[in-house]
């Protein structure tokens, strides 16, 4: 099983700041990796697949990138609505694994 | 647009089965393949599987090899999730996500979850 791992654990950001997550796989992933967004009491938002492809209808603001082993998810400029747990999430084989998500608030 | 709803709450005994449902629409379902994610109270995400809506064919993460059963109707457009041997740490959100069309392995399309509650 492909282990995913993220850091930091928790991230306080200031609105208007830019926030850097980090998501790294046991193995090589090559660019199968998504990333999402889940608020309280919500389902979670694919907002990255392909490591670095928007999906529809996601701001400009969040961008993802690296292949292999190590990716990262770049907030550019932190909005109220964009503090939220976000995931990593592999799909290199068909056997899917998450990682245990970082959690983004209000600083 | 595409929706996926799910069934409502559950609540079970320990060594029970539920059986979470989950209803397609909006796109054509034997296109796509059907996962199925829980999220303990306070917890990450845990994928437990997914199956093709074409041809049945599943993948289930090992933790759940011999305890969960997901099929497809496709007269009805729904997916199912059956747990057996249930165990109060089984408590949590099922979620039914739709895989993705431009990525196949990424949940483009997510259900709004079923609580499933195992007490005594």
């Amino acid at each position: 099983e492909i282990v995913m791992t993220q850091s930091p654990a928790s991230l306080s950001v200031s609105p208007g700041e830019r926030a850097t997550l980090s998501c790294r796989a046991s193995q090589s992933v090559s660019s199968n990796l998504a990333w999402y967004q889940q608020k309280p009491g919500q389902a979670p938002r694919l907002l990255i697949y392909g490591a670095s492809t928007r999906a529809t209808g996601i701001p400009a603001r969040f961008s993802g990138s690296g292949s292999g082993t190590e990716f990262t998810l770049t907030i550019s400029s932190l909005q109220s609505e964009d503090f939220a747990v976000y995931y990593c999430q592999q799909y290199n084989n068909w056997l899917f694994t998450f990682g245990p998500g970082t959690k983004v608030d209000i600083k | 647009q595409v929706q996926l709803v799910q069934s409502g709450a559950e609540v079970k005994k320990p060594g029970a089965s539920v059986k979470v449902s989950c209803k397609a629409s909006g796109y054509t379902f034997t296109s796509y393949g059907i996962t199925w994610v829980r999220q303990a109270p306070g917890q990450g995400l845990e994928w437990m599987g997914w199956i093709s809506a074409y041809n049945g064919n599943t993948n289930y993460a090992q933790k759940y090899q011999g305890r969960v059963t997901m099929t497809t109707d496709t007269s009805t457009s729904t997916a199912y999730m059956e747990l057996r041997s249930l165990r109060s740490d089984d408590t949590a959100v099922y979620y039914c996500a739709r895989l993705g069309a431009a990525a196949a392995g990424s949940f483009e399309y997510w259900g709004q979850g079923t609580l499933v509650t195992v007490s005594s």
